[in-house]
């Protein structure tokens, strides 16, 4: 009965390093969203899979943030060149069926650019 | 999807109802209201949600006007634990319906 899981739960990152994010989804969910959280804001929609598509991608801020779902369960987000800006929680999620479904997020990412 | 409107903060006594609005007043007939929480340091946690009918579930109820242009979330019996920040979404109910506009939500504090 294991929730949606995160790692690193806490990342630091030297600017202009790589890094990437790990999400595991519920066993069987479809759908899986990344969302940004910077401090004292509700989240923000990155991108959304439905299996291994990758259905929206509208919310990621520039071409260095790249999401993948290969196998359709476990998801990376990937952040190149990191810059201060991109400092935040990130979010995982995911929900049964489609987006419409309610969501259950991990415990997020916790993403430090010095 | 509709843009929702929610006061920044609230207050409530413990084991009082808290009662939380959201107006969405653009909100189209096939939209859905959502209800999420965030407790500090936590991942966003679902309520409830509902198309026009009022709804209730073991954590909540949600009563949505007749023209469907605002709702409240009704926490019964607030307990300290319920202090977090509330979210209201409207979202269009389609299976490839991906992307959830949250706010900034409504802190409630509930005080003993």
């Amino acid at each position: 009965g294991a929730g949606v899981s995160q790692s690193p739960r806490y990342k630091v990152a030297k600017r202009g390093q790589d890094v990437a994010l790990r999400c595991d989804p519920i066993s069987g969910h479809v759908s899986l969203f990344w969302y940004q959280q910077a401090l004292g804001q509700g989240p923000e929609f990155l991108t959304y899979f439905q299996n291994e598509a990758q259905l929206d991608k509208s919310g990621l801020p520039s071409d260095r943030f790249f999401a993948e779902r290969p196998e359709g369960s476990v998801s990376t987000l990937k952040i190149q060149r990191t810059q201060q800006e991109d400092s935040a929680v990130y979010l995982c999620a995911s929900s049964l069926a489609g987006g419409a479904y309610e969501q259950y997020f991990g415990p997020g990412t916790r993403l430090t650019v010095t | 999807d509709a843009k929702t409107t929610q006061p920044p903060s609230m207050d409530c006594a413990e084991g009082r109802a808290a009662n939380l609005p959201c107006n969405h007043s653009t909100i189209s007939g096939n939209e859905y209201v959502y209800w999420y929480r965030q407790i500090h340091s936590q991942g966003p946690q679902y309520i409830i949600h509902g198309l026009k009918n009022n709804e209730t579930n073991e954590m909540a109820s949600l009563i949505i006007t007749e023209d469907r242009k605002s709702s409240t979330l009704i926490l019964p019996h607030a307990t300290l634990r319920d202090t977090a920040v509330y979210y209201c979404i409207v979202k269009t109910f389609r299976a490839n319906a991906g992307k959830s506009t949250f706010g900034d939500g409504t802190t409630l504090t509930v005080k003993p």
